[in-house]
């Protein structure tokens, strides 16, 4: 597709299982981005992932988060023994990187929202 | 990334140019400005981004201090459709995270 996908769009969840959310960024993209939003609040910075590069995780709130970019393509986000806490609408983002420009425009995915009961 | 200082929130009058600042006094020489917006219920959404001159494309124009310490984003005829949370965000460029702050809710009437 042109754009960045995530699936699925909406989950409810139980308290204590586990929850897989995906995203299948735009081809060619070297960089993809994970927030999460709870409602009415700002747009939180979870983990960065930038090619071959190490990932950025220092925006994971806790060890029951993890993330995973496999062939520096499609990414996926799991929370371990989900909370009532972790409801929110989880957002990707992919970007290219040129350097001569600093144009790394980010294209956000519609996000998966996460209902955790 | 430097830390940006934005107004919580700003109304405009739909018709009339909407001028949301951001002030970045710990900004870098290689770091650019660059300006999200997010509406209700979508993902954020690429505006614009400067590194000193000004700045306009489609959306919105950038105007960028000398001194590099603030900038403006000015949306010439503002319409309902601008009703969003903006977002002023300084970094480098490619190789560094995308951090967002709390933005400037602009509200626009008709």
């Amino acid at each position: 597709g042109a754009g960045v996908s995530q699936s699925p769009s909406n989950k409810v969840t139980e308290k204590g299982k586990d929850v897989e959310l995906r995203c299948d960024p735009i081809s060619g993209h070297t960089a993809l981005y994970w927030y999460r939003q709870r409602l009415g609040q700002g747009l939180e910075f979870l983990i960065y992932f930038q090619g071959n590069s190490a990932p950025d995780k220092s925006g994971l709130p806790s060890d029951r988060f993890s993330a995973e970019r496999t062939g520096g393509s499609v990414s996926t986000l799991t929370i371990q023994r989900t909370q009532q806490e972790d409801s929110a609408v989880y957002l990707c983002a992919s970007s290219p990187t040129i350097l001569r420009t600093g144009m790394t425009e980010a294209f956000f995915g519609q996000g998966t929202r996460l209902t955790v009961v | 990334d430097a830390k940006t200082t934005q107004p919580t929130s700003m109304d405009c009058a739909e018709g009339r140019a909407a001028n949301l600042p951001c002030n970045h006094s710990t900004i870098s020489g290689n770091e650019y400005v660059y300006w999200y917006r997010q509406i209700h219920s979508q993902g954020p959404q690429y505006i614009i981004h400067g590194l000193k001159n000004n700045e306009t494309n489609e959306m919105a124009s950038l105007i960028i201090t000398e001194d590099r310490k603030s900038s403006t984003l000015i949306l010439p005829h503002a319409t309902l459709r601008d009703t969003a949370v903006y977002y002023c965000i300084v970094r480098v460029g490619g190789f560094q995270k995308l951090v967002f702050g709390t933005g400037t809710r602009l509200l626009v009437s008709p």
